[in-house]
C-alpha cells in the first residue's frame, strides 16, 4: 500500500543553519505531495505542496521538489530561525472522491539561538 | 475567515466510558475529515464525509466509534466504550473540494487521555 517515510527526529540546529528533512514515499499511482507543519499548541498547517513530478513547492523560505525517480520530496531551507521550531509532516494523497492524506510520522525540528 | 473549530480541547476519561468530540468546519467546506493522531505517529484518517454522506470509513473501528454530520455542517465523533489505546489527538479537517493537490484545513485537535 501507499506510505510515507520521514527521517527520525529530533533535528536540532543552530539559528541560520541549513535544514534538510528527508521524505520518501511508496505509491501505486501518481500522488500529490505535501509538507504540513504543526507549531506548538496549534493545528496542522499546509506549508507547501507539489502535484506532479519535477514540480517545486515553496513557501516561507522552505522548498521541496517532487522527484519521481527517487520517490522523494525532501524539505529544505537555507537559513532556519528559532520560529521554525515545530513538527514537520510529509504526506501524500490522490485527490478523487477519497481524498485522504497519508502522513509520515513527523520530524521535530528544534532551532536554538 | 474563521478556521476549523473543535471542542473540547482536552478530555480525560476512564476506560469503558463514552466520549464525544465536536467539529465545526470552515463555512462552505463540503468535505469533512476526522483523523486520529497517536503519539509519535502521523495522523490517520478515520472517516471522510462529503456533505452529510460518508465517503470513506474503512479505518473507523465501527464496533466502538461512530460519527455523524447532520445537515452537512457540524460533525460529532463518538467513542463508546473507550479503550486505553484510544488515547490520541483527534483532528478534524475540512476542504472546499476534493481533488489533486487540494488543501485540507485542520482544527487544533482534541487530546483524549483514557485511564
Amino acid at each position: 500500500g501507499d506510505s510515507v517515510t520521514q527521517m527520525e527526529g529530533p533535528v536540532t540546529l543552530s539559528e541560520e543553519a541549513f535544514l534538510t528533512i528527508n521524505c520518501t514515499y511508496t505509491a501505486t499511482g501518481y500522488p500529490s505531495l505535501f509538507w504540513y507543519v504543526q507549531y506548538p499548541g496549534e493545528g496542522l498547517q499546509l506549508l507547501l505542496k507539489a502535484t506532479k513530478a519535477d514540480d517545486k513547492g515553496s513557501n516561507k523560505g522552505f522548498e521541496a521538489t517532487y522527484r519521481k525517480e527517487t520517490t522523494s520530496f525532501h524539505l529544505e531551507k537555507g537559513s532556519v530561525q528559532v520560529s521554525d521550531s515545530a513538527v514537520y509532516f510529509c504526506a501524500l494523497n490522490y485527490g478523487g472522491a477519497t481524498n485522504k492524506l497519508i502522513f509520515g510520522t513527523g520530524t521535530l525540528l528544534a532551532v536554538q539561538p | 475567515e474563521a478556521g476549523v473549530a473543535q471542542s473540547p480541547r482536552y478530555k480525560i476519561i476512564e476506560k469503558r466510558q463514552s466520549v464525544a468530540f465536536w467539529c465545526n468546519p470552515i463555512s462552505g467546506h463540503a468535505t469533512l475529515y476526522w483523523y486520529q493522531q497517536i503519539l509519535g505517529q502521523g495522523p490517520k484518517l478515520l472517516i471522510q464525509f462529503q456533505n452529510n454522506g460518508v465517503v470513506d470509513d474503512s479505518q473507523l473501528p465501527k464496533d466502538r466509534f461512530s460519527a455523524e454530520r447532520l445537515k452537512g455542517v457540524d460533525s460529532t465523533l463518538k467513542i463508546q466504550p473507550a479503550k486505553l489505546e484510544d488515547s490520541a489527538v483527534y483532528l478534524c479537517a475540512s476542504s472546499l473540494v476534493v481533488g489533486h493537490g487540494n488543501e485540507q484545513f485542520f482544527g487544533p485537535g482534541t487530546r483524549l487521555t483514557v485511564l
